[in-house]
């Protein structure tokens, strides 16, 4: 069965840190998609980035990144220089990549970012 | 915007009611997704249409029913109704090509 697990409920940082999501995930099937979604505290879900099972290169847009191994089944994601408006929930999600594409998601972490 | 129309956005009902939840999906995506997000909790799985065919199902209850019409937009029964139902409901259709969901706004649950 699939699985993500977002281990960190809640992190507090001042702004201009860094800060590590951490998203391990759990899957039978050699090809799959990663996904990281952004929740404000408006409330709608914003799509991040996606990365497929094949695709192990670590990826970099502005401030934020994404480190992908298989070998320790995990999707990292890092916001450098964190800024105020990052505070949301962050979902970590995965989806098969045949068939259905059923996507399940992590529980979720919560950041919140102090000036 | 996302381009998914959820419709109501906010709804409030007593237990033992039913309610119906709609969901239009972007122009050209064939699946939608149902997701119920109760309070500081994360996205729960419900059930997966893709063409107006049933997908993957999830943690949907058995008063819970989901269905996808010809034109692809898609409506959630809930029936009766219990307090622990309250929760926002999103909606999702998939791009075809690359899988990521597109959300919609969401419909707030709230049963008294």
């Amino acid at each position: 069965a699939q699985k993500v697990t977002q281990a960190q409920t809640e992190i507090s940082v001042v702004e201009k840190e860094d800060v590590t999501l951490d998203c391990v995930y759990e899957t039978r099937d050699t090809t799959y998609y990663l996904f990281w979604y952004k929740q404000p505290p408006s409330g709608e879900l914003v799509f991040l980035i996606r990365r497929n099972s094949f695709d192990e290169q670590n990826e970099i847009s502005g401030r934020y990144s994404w480190n992908f191994q298989k070998s320790t089944s995990s999707f990292n994601f890092t916001i450098t220089a964190s800024q105020v408006v990052d505070s949301a929930v962050y979902f970590c999600a995965l989806s098969d990549a045949t068939g259905g594409f059923k996507t399940i998601f992590g529980a979720g972490t919560r950041l919140f970012v102090k000036a | 915007d996302s381009g998914v129309t959820q419709t109501p956005k906010h709804l409030i009902t007593a237990t033992g009611q039913r309610v119906t939840l709609r969901c239009s999906p972007r122009s050209g995506d064939l699946s939608v997704y149902w997701y119920q997000q109760s309070l500081d909790q994360g996205l729960q799985f419900l059930i997966q249409y893709y063409n107006g065919e049933e997908r993957a199902k999830g943690n949907i209850l058995e008063r819970f029913s989901a269905q996808q019409f010809p034109d692809l937009h898609s409506e959630l029964n809930l029936s009766s109704l219990e307090l622990g139902d309250s929760a926002l409901y999103f909606c999702a259709s998939r791009h075809g090509g690359t899988g990521e969901l597109f959300f919609g706004e969401g419909s707030r649950l709230t049963v008294l």
